[in-house]
């Protein structure tokens, strides 16, 4: 079984500031991780993943995440946040397995507001 | 390249009423879910399919039926809505690892 757990579902920052959405998981098996955002209206899209090649993963707009196998965490960051980076965020964990038709389990999302 | 397509895009229902939610993807993917999002409650897996001919229920399948018509469709009915149905509504497909998402369906039953 898997499970997601997004710690602080309201984070607001002050544009410039670094961003820190947090992320721990549970998994029996070695996971995939990825963070996904949401603007309002739209679906989710992928920001980043993790596949267990570098720990470090960088992602589209800046982002990027660790993979900390020792802290089951995947934290997301970005040194500088921008008005534009105003959404909900959401970290999926999914198994590595074929059996289980690519399915993810999605925390319940971490809301970014960026102040002026 | 569409990605990942939604119909409609709003609907209004009333309480008892029936209706199917399009989904169609073009990028050749195996599985295809849909989900369900409330405030505060995250995502919720209704059913998925892992291929052309297969599906399976989610967390939360009551309610909802699917049709999986083809590899690129993927069909939710609801066979008599209500209230407690009014969410947003999305389809996604995954051919190894990420999920795509498309646009969604704002659905409200009165």
């Amino acid at each position: 079984a898997q499970s997601v757990t997004q710690l602080g579902s309201h984070v607001s920052v002050s544009e410039g500031a670094l961003v820190l959405l947090r992320c721990n998981y549970s998994s029996s098996v070695p996971p995939y991780l990825f963070w996904y955002v949401q603007y309002p209206n739209q679906g989710l899209q992928l920001l980043l993943k993790y596949t267990s090649a570098a720990t470090l993963v960088k992602g589209i707009n800046g982002f990027e995440a660790e993979f900390k196998k020792s802290e089951t965490s995947f934290h997301l960051t970005k040194p500088s946040a921008h008005m534009r980076d105003a959404a909900e965020y959401f970290c999926a964990v999914s198994d590595r397995g074929n059996t289980n038709a690519g399915k993810s389990t999605f925390g319940d999302g971490t809301t970014l507001t960026v102040k002026p | 390249n569409a990605g990942v397509t939604q119909t409609p895009k709003f609907q209004v229902l009333k309480t008892g009423q029936s209706m199917t939610l399009q989904c169609a993807q073009d990028m050749n993917h195996n599985s295809m879910y849909w989900y369900r999002q409330d405030p505060g409650m995250g995502l919720r897996l209704i059913y998925y399919s892992a291929s052309e001919g297969t599906t399976d229920k989610g967390e939360v399948p009551n309610g909802y039926n699917v049709s999986r018509l083809n590899k690129r469709e993927f069909s939710l009915r609801l066979e008599s809505a209500a209230p407690s149905q009014t969410s947003v509504y999305f389809c996604a497909s995954s051919g190894w690892g990420e999920q795509y998402f498309g646009p969604g369906t704002r659905l409200t039953v009165t």
